[in-house]
């Protein structure tokens, strides 16, 4: 059964910081793997996806990379500032045909001024 | 841009009551699905949908559960006889293709926050 997990749950840096959050599941045999942001009483916003062949994406200061064969992935987040201040997600899409989204638990970023 | 639109943002009920949760999915996307997240825990996968019909669905997404697009642009998830572990923020998306494939994220709605007592 895939598992995902986040770590830090929690982190709390000044403005400026380039940061990097992780992500591990279990199971390698993934489609892809998305970084969702998610702000308080908000829904959930895609920041990034990889496919299982790719091994990054960018958009903007966020960076993400994934190597699939040892079951990890990084968000790198450059010169934070604090509306960058929320949770943020790792979810994995199974691969074998299956239609859903397997979520770690997050990692809650203040970035304080 | 583009939004998946939910209502009631807020949804109080009695146990063993009946619960319609709506949602309006984006329009040209062919792909819908429930998510949610009880407070403190993971974003958990309920159901998807496509073609009239469900595609997939979760251990959670028991008898209790349905799903219907009753027009062209709804989508609605019912819960029959509400307990109180159902209690969570639900949380509707939709893509234009299967989740992640052809590079099509998911976008989600922000959520009806559903809380029995």
């Amino acid at each position: 059964k895939q598992e995902v997990t986040q770590i830090p749950a929690a982190l709390s840096v000044p403005e400026g910081e380039n940061l990097v959050l992780n992500c591990s599941f279990t199971d390698s045999a993934i489609y892809n793997l998305q970084w969702f942001r998610q702000d308080p009483g908000k829904g959930l916003t895609s920041l990034l996806l990889i496919q299982s062949s790719q091994r990054e994406q960018t958009s903007g200061r966020l960076n993400a990379s994934l190597d699939k064969s040892s079951g990890r992935s990084t968000l790198y987040i450059a010169a934070s500032q604090p509306g960058d201040s929320a949770t943020y997600l790792c979810a994995v899409r199974i691969s074998g045909g299956y239609n859903k989204l397997i979520f770690g638990a997050g990692t809650r970023l203040a970035v304080h001024p | 841009e583009p939004e998946v639109t939910q209502t009631p943002s807020h949804q109080v009920t009695q146990m063993g009551q009946e619960v319609i949760l709506r949602c309006v999915p984006i329009s040209n996307h062919l792909y819908f699905y429930w998510y949610r997240q009880i407070l403190g825990q993971k974003v958990e996968f309920l159901v998807s949908f496509y073609n009239n019909e469900i595609s997939e669905k979760s251990e959670i997404f028991d008898d209790q559960f349905s799903v219907e697009r009753p027009d062209g642009s709804n989508f609605t998830l019912k819960i029959r006889s509400t307990k109180l572990e159902d209690s969570a923020m639900y949380f509707c998306a939709s893509s234009p293709s299967p989740e992640g494939v052809y590079n099509s994220p998911l976008h989600f709605g922000n959520g009806t926050r559903l809380t029995v007592t």
